[in-house]
């Protein structure tokens, strides 16, 4: 099945340790974001890449990258995590293809990050 | 600025019996207009997607209706089961970004047995 997958399910990273965390989707959609999401709170989008394309939101923090090396995968660079940065990342998807309807995105099911 | 504000924050019910979740958006003109079902430590899943033309979407034992004159929609569930207990997420695509969704906080469902 066509799908948006997300490695690790969870993974835990000390105070200021770098960690990586991926996407990856067997959609072929041109569209990948990632969004934080923390307890009881609506996901906030970070950013998107549109094919190579990087998009950034204003208010995401330095502390986070991405990096997109071809259509299918799409990692999450947290440079120095503070306790902060403790939150479900969703990675998704989307085909700009969407007409007046507008884009559908696809969700993966999500990393849980823990900061110790 | 676009808001999306569900209510309630939080409703517990029966299993077997129904509820009503609303949404109220300011976002305008929007593309469309669709619920989540998010599992606990789980991604959104897409239940209904509505375009702003539609009043009424359907999924199984999920109806999604969309009033756009009062910038309203509401999502009821019949016959609730337990796997019904999730979080439930009001979503609004504005025409201008097709990238940047506007997402309310969602309502947590709980079904007891």
């Amino acid at each position: 099945d066509a799908m948006v997958i997300q490695n690790p399910r969870y993974q835990v990273t000390q105070f200021g340790k770098p960690v990586t965390l991926s996407c990856s989707q067997t959609l072929n959609h041109n569209v990948m974001y990632w969004y934080q999401q923390k307890s009881s709170q609506a996901p906030k989008l970070l950013f998107h890449y549109y094919d190579k394309d990087f998009n950034n939101e204003a208010d995401t923090p330095d502390n986070f990258q991405s990096r997109r090396p071809n259509t299918s995968f799409c990692f999450l660079d947290i440079r120095s995590p503070g306790l902060g940065d403790a939150a479900m990342y969703l990675c998704a998807t989307s085909d700009p293809r969407g007409g007046l309807a507008g884009v559908e995105q696809y969700f993966g099911p999500g990393t849980r990050l823990t900061v110790t | 600025k676009n808001q999306v504000e569900q209510s309630p924050q939080s409703l517990i019910i029966l299993e077997g019996k129904n509820c009503t979740l609303q949404c109220n958006y300011t976002v305008s003109p929007f593309s469309n207009l669709r619920w989540y079902k998010q599992d606990t430590g789980r991604g959104p899943v897409s239940l209904t997607i509505m375009t702003f033309s539609e009043n009424t979407k359907s999924n199984g034992r999920y109806t999604a209706t969309l009033d756009a004159d009062t910038k309203q929609s509401s999502l009821h569930i019949t016959a609730s089961q337990l796997s019904d207990s999730a979080s439930y997420i009001c979503v609004v695509n504005p025409r201008e970004d097709d990238y940047k969704l506007s997402f309310g906080a969602g309502t947590t469902v709980t079904v007891r047995a």
